[in-house]
Formats: C-alpha cells, sequence, structure tokens
C-alpha cells in the first residue's frame, strides 16, 4: 500500500504555542485531507486541500499542499486544550491509478496541550 | 440525521469465532467504506463500495467479507475471528468517493483473545 509519514508523531506543547506537523508520500497525491480524531470518536474532517501550492484556512488551522504533490503540511496558531487529539492526513491518488478515489492515512500525531 | 452508525461499540470474541460489524448510514451516500486503525499505523482501508450491489478490496481485505445489499447499510464480516484483527474498525461513507468528504462512524472497538 502507500507509504505516508507523518510527523512528529506526538508532541507535548504549552496552551498558546503554535503546532507544525507535515506529511511526506513517496506517491504523487491529487488531494490531501486533514481529519482530527478525539478519544472515541472517529476522524473528522478539517481541511481539504485540491492543487498544488494550495493555501487554505479555517480558523486558527492553516493547511498547504506542497508543490512537489508529495507532501503537505497543517499548523495550528495559539493551541487551546480542546486542540488535543490525534491528527491524521489523508491522500488521494490521481484517477487512472492502483487505488485511485480511496483514502490513505498517515501514521498520526498526538497532541497533547498543556494548560 | 444520525450519521453514520456503528454498532457493537464493543466486542470481545474468542478465536474462531464469527461476528458481523454493522454500519449504516442516512445521508443516502453512495460510497461506502470499512478502515481498521491499529497503534502506529493509521487507518487502513478493508473494503469499499460505490452504491448498492458493488463492493471491492482495500487495502487489507484478507479474512473480511462485505455486502452492500441497500444504499444505507454496509456491514463487515469476520468469518473467523483471529488475534492479528484486533483493532479499532471505522465505517465511513461520502456521496461518491474521492474528493467527497467522508464521514467516519464512532467505531468498533474488537478483541480477539
Amino acid at each position: 500500500g502507500q507509504q505516508l509519514n507523518q510527523s512528529p508523531q506526538s508532541m507535548f506543547i504549552q496552551e498558546g504555542e503554535d503546532v507544525s506537523m507535515n506529511c511526506t508520500s513517496s506517491s504523487i497525491f491529487n488531494t490531501w485531507l486533514w481529519y482530527k480524531q478525539d478519544p472515541g470518536e472517529g476522524p473528522v474532517l478539517l481541511i481539504a486541500l485540491y492543487k498544488a501550492g494550495e493555501l487554505t484556512s479555517n480558523g486558527r488551522l492553516t493547511a498547504q499542499f506542497g508543490i512537489t504533490r508529495k507532501d503537505s503540511f497543517l499548523n495550528i496558531s495559539a493551541s487551546i486544550p480542546s486542540d488535543v487529539g490525534i491528527y491524521f492526513c489523508a491522500g488521494l491518488i490521481p484517477a487512472g491509478q492502483p487505488g485511485a478515489n480511496n483514502l490513505f492515512f498517515g501514521t498520526g500525531t498526538r497532541l497533547t496541550v498543556i494548560p | 440525521n444520525a450519521g453514520v452508525t456503528q454498532t457493537p461499540k464493543f466486542q470481545v470474541l474468542k478465536t474462531g469465532q464469527s461476528m458481523t460489524l454493522q454500519c449504516a448510514q442516512d445521508m443516502n451516500h453512495e460510497y461506502m467504506s470499512w478502515y481498521r486503525q491499529d497503534p502506529g499505523m493509521g487507518l487502513r482501508l478493508i473494503h469499499y463500495s460505490v452504491g448498492a450491489g458493488i463492493t471491492d478490496q482495500g487495502e487489507v481485505p484478507n479474512g473480511y467479507n462485505v455486502s452492500r445489499s441497500t444504499t444505507e447499510d454496509f456491514p463487515l464480516r469476520l468469518l473467523s475471528a483471529a488475534p492479528s484483527q484486533t483493532s479499532v474498525y471505522f465505517c465511513a461513507s461520502s456521496q461518491a468517493g474521492g474528493r467527497d468528504t467522508q464521514y467516519f462512524g464512532p467505531g468498533t472497538r474488537l478483541t480477539v483473545l
């Protein structure tokens, strides 16, 4: 299957600090997505990116679709306690290739915010 | 509108037992999928369906069967459970797959002894 490497694996930060995490792939994707998973729940979509170089914001969250189409970045500004959770990147392979139309997920970044 | 629902929430099985994980959605979505989530591995696609009567294998299909007799339901069957199938299972649905937003259920935590 596709390999999506997400880093860091975990982060411990103080409330109010900014957070950065990234995801790299061995394959080109035509869509990058970022999800958040709260304990005991399923992932919820935060941001979707559809073309190389795109920079998209959702409140305090900002994500970018890498120029090479093999990476993506998520930044969270001024973290708050409710930002705690696991953040996953996910990618879609272009149509016509094996696995197209299905999501491939990264390994996740576990974020802990210390009040 | 309940979204995506999954039952049961928790299940413990013995090796060799069979069971069905239920998944239902009330959003009239064509695309439904099953993932398993293991520590350090992210979510991996087991099976998916692009509409009633159509199913296909994902990344890790071995040991699992699915069927899609209605638009709303997409059950996942374990025919002979193995300890390697201990995991958290998530069902998801979207309008047509691909770039459409996928909505996830709350998950089923399965332990196979």
